[in-house]
């Protein structure tokens, strides 16, 4: 089945400065890749994401590039703001045409602002 | 529009008891999903139901059994309550057309069991 793995588990920045989260999948078939912010005691929130016929989407400061040959996708934010502080889980998903289709998630990034 | 709803938000319960979790969305989507989330850990499934009338296991089953009443509403349920299964559990659903599943998450029920 599907594996998923993020880096790092723990990011700490200056506010202003980029932060970057890694991840990497396993299944070759999988063709969505979502992230979600977490705020503390919230539930978790769809901020971009990413379908597999694309290797990069913008929004606003928030990117996400995907590679399919390495099956390693990655979230950048740019311009870092207090407000960004928050846990930060990366997904991937097979075609739901498959009735077995569902969403892995990655074990979460905590990314600290510092001012 | 509610989107997805979970009831209780807070519940402890005694090692052995039971209870059912409920959730419920409005968004006429036809999978939903059960998650539990332990501290300092991602989101793991529990199970899930691809559309009516079908449910499967997920990662982590083990303790658990579910309910697809209807196309609205998914229910959990802990026959007897462990204090392994002490987590934050999360329902979400899914448009889930023909190739992306965006989903969508409810507020979550934290569950301590003593």
């Amino acid at each position: 089945g599907e594996n998923v793995e993020q880096h790092p588990s723990t990011l700490s920045v200056q506010e202003g400065d980029s932060a970057v989260i890694k991840c990497t999948y396993s299944d070759s078939a999988s063709n969505y890749f979502p992230w979600y912010k977490q705020e503390l005691g919230k539930r978790p929130q769809l901020i971009i994401d990413i379908r597999s016929n694309v290797g990069e989407k913008k929004d606003q400061r928030i990117a996400v590039t995907l590679n399919k040959t390495a099956k390693h996708f990655s979230l950048h934010i740019t311009e870092t703001q207090p407000e960004d502080s928050a846990v930060y889980f990366c997904a991937a998903s097979t075609p739901v045409y498959s009735s077995a289709s569902k969403i892995i998630f990655g074990s979460g990034t905590r990314l600290s602002i510092r001012p | 529009n509610a989107g997805v709803t979970q009831t209780p938000k807070f519940q402890v319960l005694k090692t052995g008891q039971s209870m059912t979790l409920q959730c419920a969305q409005d968004m006429n989507h036809n999978s939903m999903y059960w998650y539990r989330q332990d501290p300092g850990m991602g989101l793991r499934l529990i199970y899930y139901s691809a559309s009516e009338g079908t449910t499967d296991k997920g990662e982590v089953p083990n303790g658990y059994n579910v309910s697809r009443l209807n196309k609205r509403e998914f229910s959990l349920r802990l026959e007897s309550a462990a204090p392994s299964q002490t987590s934050v559990y999360f329902c979400a659903s899914s448009e889930r057309d023909y190739y992306y599943n965006e989903q969508f998450f409810g507020p979550g029920t934290r569950l301590t069991v003593l």
